[in-house]
């Protein structure tokens, strides 16, 4: 079996800040995501990558960045943090070729606070 | 019943009910995922439902899926305390490959 580590567990940055999240993931998927979960809602999409260096936009772009390094790991970076965007962000990937292989295994999240 | 942008809804049943959830999606799919988020966790595939099989088991869990209707349901039989979690249902994109578009949730507390 694989993992997927999300660093930090907490972000606590200042409305206006530049912030990074990080995720690693050693199932040698191809496709990774990054969502967001705001309290009480569901999963929203922000960006995600079918392979090294390819980005595509989610429906919540707006105010992010990402960046696909290498296979293996996938960025977030909130531009400007605001008091509104407080979540959790959660990170998964997938083999993602569709049916079975569309399985998303997900990371245990960052919980951003912004103050 | 769950989807997008809507709040999380929330049952509390006690151990030993059944229990039923439903999901109503708004795009054309093929495929639910269904989903289980423990607390401080991410979520959990538990069960994927194609079209062409209209039901599935797995254990004490059975999910449904209508195309017709465009709704899918998942039941949980005697839930037992550590089936509390949250539920997700999740559709698969026809335009992007393995894109998937999740509802907003079904919160199950399960009483001892």
């Amino acid at each position: 079996g694989g993992i997927i580590t999300q660093t930090p567990k907490f972000l606590i940055g200042q409305e206006g800040q530049k912030l990074t999240l990080k995720c690693q993931q050693n199932f040698n998927h191809d496709t990774m995501y990054w969502y967001r979960q705001d309290s009480g809602k569901g999963l929203r999409l922000i960006y995600y990558s079918i392979t090294e260096n390819d980005l595509q936009k989610g429906d919540l772009s707006e105010g992010y960045d990402a960046s696909r390094e290498k296979k293996s790991s996938f960025s977030l970076t909130v531009t400007s943090a605001q008091k509104n965007e407080m979540a959790v962000f959660l990170c998964a990937s997938s083999m993602g070729t569709g049916g079975a292989y569309a399985e998303q295994f997900f990371g245990p999240g960052t919980r951003l606070t912004v103050l | 019943s769950q989807w997008g942008e809507e709040n999380l809804q929330a049952l509390s049943i006690q151990e030993g009910e059944d229990v039923t959830m439903n999901c109503s999606y708004k795009t054309y799919t093929t495929v639910v995922h269904w989903y289980r988020q423990d607390s401080g966790r991410g979520p959990a595939l538990i069960i994927l439902i194609r079209s062409n099989e209209r039901e599935k088991r797995s254990g004490r869990l059975r999910a449904t899926l209508d195309t017709s209707s465009q709704s899918s349901s998942l039941s949980i039989t005697a839930a037992q305390c550590e089936d509390t979690a949250v539920y997700f249902c999740a559709t698969e994109g026809t335009q992007v490959v393995g894109q998937l578009t999740f509802g907003s949730g079904t919160r199950l507390q399960v009483y001892a």
